[in-house]
Order: C-alpha cells, then sequence, then structure tokens
C-alpha cells in the first residue's frame, strides 16, 4: 500500500495568514493526489484533484501543487470558515490511501 | 445536483451482516465516467477506503477488508449498496458513499451515516 504522510498534523494560525500543509506519498504517484476539507460532523468536500486543479465551486484561495511524491495545499488569506481539518489522498494504486489528516485551529 | 445518500440500520451485532445502501439523485449511475465508492471514518479519526465499483459491476476492494466486504450495483433503483459481513465493535465507524470520477479522484460525497456494532 501506498503511505501518506501529512505534516504537520496540527497548526494554529489567524484569520488572514497563509497557511501551507505537506503529504508525502511513500512511492511516486505522478499527480493522482486530491485534497479534502472536513468539517466536525460533516463529510468531506473535495478541494483538488490531479494534484493542482480546483474541484468546482471551490474558492482561488486554496491551491495546490506537486507531483511524484511531494505535493502541498496552500490556503491563502485564511477566513473562519476555513478551520477544519485537512486530508491528502492518493488515488494512483489501489488501495486508495488518506493522510493522517491536519487540524487547522484558530490561533 | 448530484445528491448521494447513504440508509441502512444504525445499530448491528457482533458478528452480523452491515448493510448500507447509496442513492444516488440527479445523475445516473450507469455513467460511464464514474465509479462508486465507499469510505468509512471512526468518530475521531482518519479515512479509510472500502472499495469501489463501476455500473458493470467491475469492484475493487481495499485489502484489509477484502475477505468481508461485497459492493454491488442496482442500476433500475440508481443504488449501490456495501455489505461487511462478520462485524465487530472495530467497524463501528461512520460510513460515506463518494462519486469517483475516472482518474479524478472523489467529487461528490453523502452526508455520511453512523454505524454502531454493539448487541
Amino acid at each position: 500500500d501506498i503511505q501518506m504522510t501529512q505534516s504537520p498534523s496540527s497548526l494554529s494560525a489567524s484569520v488572514g495568514d497563509r497557511v501551507t500543509i505537506t503529504c508525502r506519498a511513500s512511492q511516486g504517484i505522478s499527480n493522482y493526489l486530491a485534497w479534502f476539507q472536513q468539517k466536525p460532523g460533516k463529510a468531506p468536500k473535495s478541494l483538488i484533484y490531479a494534484a493542482s486543479s480546483l474541484q468546482s465551486g471551490v474558492p482561488s484561495k486554496f491551491s495546490g501543487s506537486g507531483s511524484g511524491t511531494d505535493f502541498t495545499l496552500t490556503i491563502s488569506s485564511l477566513q473562519p470558515e476555513d478551520f477544519a481539518t485537512y486530508y491528502c489522498q492518493q488515488y494512483h494504486s489501489y488501495p486508495y490511501t488518506f493522510g493522517q489528516g491536519t487540524q487547522l485551529d484558530i490561533q | 445536483q448530484l445528491q448521494l445518500q447513504e440508509s441502512g440500520p444504525g445499530l448491528v451485532k457482533p458478528s452480523e451482516t452491515l448493510s448500507l445502501t447509496c442513492t444516488v439523485s440527479g445523475g445516473s449511475i450507469s455513467s460511464s465516467s464514474y465509479y462508486w465508492g465507499w469510505v468509512r471514518q471512526p468518530p475521531g479519526e482518519g479515512l479509510e477506503w472500502i472499495g469501489s465499483i463501476y455500473y458493470s459491476g467491475s469492484t475493487y476492494y481495499n485489502p484489509s477488508l477484502k475477505s468481508r466486504v461485497t459492493i454491488s450495483v442496482d442500476m433500475p433503483k440508481n443504488q449501490f449498496s456495501l455489505q461487511l459481513i462478520s462485524v465487530t465493535a472495530a467497524d463501528t465507524t461512520v460510513y460515506y458513499c463518494a462519486r469517483v470520477p475516472m482518474g479524478l479522484g472523489f467529487d461528490f460525497w453523502g452526508q455520511g451515516t453512523l454505524v454502531t456494532v454493539s448487541s
């Protein structure tokens, strides 16, 4: 199985900040990488697919980059609604696997 | 607008079978562009992919669950289903169904349903 490792596991930031979350795959996955946002008690929301493409309706403050084994999710100008847990996921090969999550809290 | 809705018992006894259905509305489950999948999440923990199915019936399962899982599709009802046999307390999680565009990861998710395994 491909292991996905996110860092940091938790992150505190302030409204207006720009933050970056990193995701590393245990082997190359090309750009078959997605990012999700999840709020407590809610289903994950798809943000990015193919490492850097925004899902329809997702604001451009979210951006993704990377290829191979190293990927990043950047969120600019944090707003209160952005504080949530973020997951990466590889869909290069079965079984699909997720990172352990990064909890983004208000500082 | 596409919507997915999970349904099924919220309580299952140990050693019995967990059965859930995902009803798709606003789109056709027989589209050739999509797989349909199940993902689960223990309370307060991370996400685990269970498996995916194509409308033709082709399935892919997580090896960690493969011996206990069956995913099936019912095209006339526009539904797909999950069966997990011989459940234990470790199967107490929120179960999500989702659409999986080919080559694009998951896009639409159901709201999730909590299944508790307890006698």
